[in-house]
């Protein structure tokens, strides 16, 4: 299957800054996109997810944006937390698939 | 809330032994899924199942086969452990049908010695 991919694997942010976590995926045919976060020692965690009919969805201090003009997804996090310190997963899904995850980006917020 | 339990945090076994990892969800979920992680690599699905008594290969089963005897029961069994082995494994269920949103235990850090 195709992959996902991410531009940056690591991330330094000032706490109180946005962060934005980007991610590539080469599946035109996905029309189901998930975030995930894992901190260290633990599981995935589902953030948010959107599906292919949007554009944009937002959560509590998280938006997530989908440009399928060029299959990209990013992840934006308001007023970072140290608690947002994590790897945080995009992943994709086209109907009657399975999700196909990314291999992470490492988010560090700096106090 | 939802809940899947994996049973041991931390394993370690030596080289050829039968290794079983246990997976419990709570949330009468239809779908479970074995997965490994790797630095670098991401998640790898290992097996799934869709039903009881259901298995299905993921993109690396080499080496592993599963058991889903009861609906909230899904064990991932490692038939001889081998060095390659050594990895974190996640455990993950879903709702079913339509609904891909995977819910993940803590992780299983495995070391094959």
């Amino acid at each position: 299957g195709e992959s996902v991919g991410l531009h940056l694997p690591t991330l330094s942010v000032q706490e109180g800054d946005n962060s934005i976590i980007n991610c590539a995926y080469s599946n035109s045919a996905s029309d189901y996109f998930i975030w995930y976060k894992q901190e260290s020692g633990k599981g995935p965690q589902f953030i948010i997810d959107i599906r292919s009919n949007m554009d944009k969805r937002q959560g509590q201090r998280v938006t997530v944006l989908l440009n399928k003009t060029v299959k990209h997804l990013s992840l934006q996090i308001a007023a970072t937390q140290p608690g947002d310190s994590a790897v945080y997963f995009c992943a994709e899904n086209e109907y009657g698939n399975k999700l196909v995850f990314g291999a992470g980006t490492i988010l560090r917020v700096k106090s | 809330d939802v809940k899947v339990t994996q049973s041991s945090r931390y394993l370690v076994k030596r080289t050829g032994e039968k290794v079983f990892l246990e997976c419990v969800q709570d949330m009468d979920h239809e779908n479970m899924f074995w997965y490994r992680q790797d630095p670098g690599l991401g998640l790898r699905l290992i097996y799934f199942s869709y039903d009881v008594k259901m298995k299905e290969k993921g993109d690396i089963p080499e080496g592993y086969s599963v058991s889903r005897e009861k609906k909230e029961r899904f064990s991932l069994i490692l038939e001889s452990a081998s060095t390659n082995q050594t990895s974190m494994y996640l455990c993950a269920s879903s709702l079913g049908g339509r609904n891909e949103k995977l819910f993940f235990g803590s992780g299983t850090q495995l070391s094959v010695l």
